[in-house]
């Protein structure tokens, strides 16, 4: 069965990087892009990007550009998702979410357990 | 940049009860990049509709989506408990993806 599993939760500093990996199997890792995705505490859904686990193309969300890299490891069939500069504003739960197979602009029912960043001083 | 408007906020109904979802968007798009979620508590969203209007599989035929342009609608024909949730709208243009700021169907 297909599987997404991510790192676990983490506290930064305001200013420092978070990095979150995301660790698919029962699939094959390269025919499906990935998305990711942040909600914060109580709020709506926020896009951060996407990328094609085959060749490893992205591309951002305008707001989170120069702040945002997502990479992935065909090896290990994992995708990461690094943002740096965090503010106490990029507290949210961070989920990475399968595209659907025939449509890379919508996702499937495979999403991550989702991982809490906390930004605090 | 496209934004998504979602209302009403709120939507009180009861069990077997009809609700119309509406998603506002600030210019046209292309209705096959429009999109319904539905999100319950403690869980992640999962895929209704695709393409403005297609039932993704598995999902019951009591939810239907329509509209074009800039105005499209998430119909519920009859509410049964398990609806009872936060559904948003979402649109995958040049600018890349947006959700709506989603509809609390709650139980009236």
């Amino acid at each position: 069965q297909v599987q997404l599993v991510q790192s676990g939760a983490e506290v930064k500093r305001p200013g420092a990087s978070v990095k979150v990996s995301c660790r698919a199997s029962g699939y094959i890792f390269t025919t499906y892009y990935m998305h990711w995705v942040r909600q914060a505490p109580g709020q709506g859904l926020e896009w951060m990007g996407i990328i094609n686990p085959d060749g490893g193309n992205t591309a951002y969300a305008q707001k989170f550009k120069g702040r945002v890299a997502m990479t992935r490891d065909t090896s290990t069939s994992t995708v990461y998702m690094e943002l740096s500069s965090l503010r106490s504003e990029d507290t949210a739960v961070y989920y990475c979410a399968r595209a659907i197979k025939w449509e890379y602009r919508f996702m499937d029912d495979n999403w991550g357990q989702g991982a809490l960043v906390t930004v605090s001083s | 940049e496209t934004m998504l408007t979602q209302s009403p906020g709120t939507l009180s109904l009861s069990p077997g009860e009809r609700a119309t979802l509406s998603c506002r968007a600030s210019q046209s798009v292309s209705s096959n990049y429009l999109g319904w979620y539905q999100q319950k508590p403690g869980q992640a969203p999962r895929l209704l509709i695709y393409g403005a209007s297609s039932r993704a599989p598995g999902i019951p035929d009591r939810f239907s989506g329509s509209g074009s342009g800039t105005d499209f609608t998430l119909t519920i024909s009859r509410l049964e408990p398990e609806d009872f949730a936060i559904y948003y709208c979402q649109y995958f243009g040049n600018s890349g993806l947006t959700f709506g700021g989603g509809t609390k169907v709650e139980i009236k």
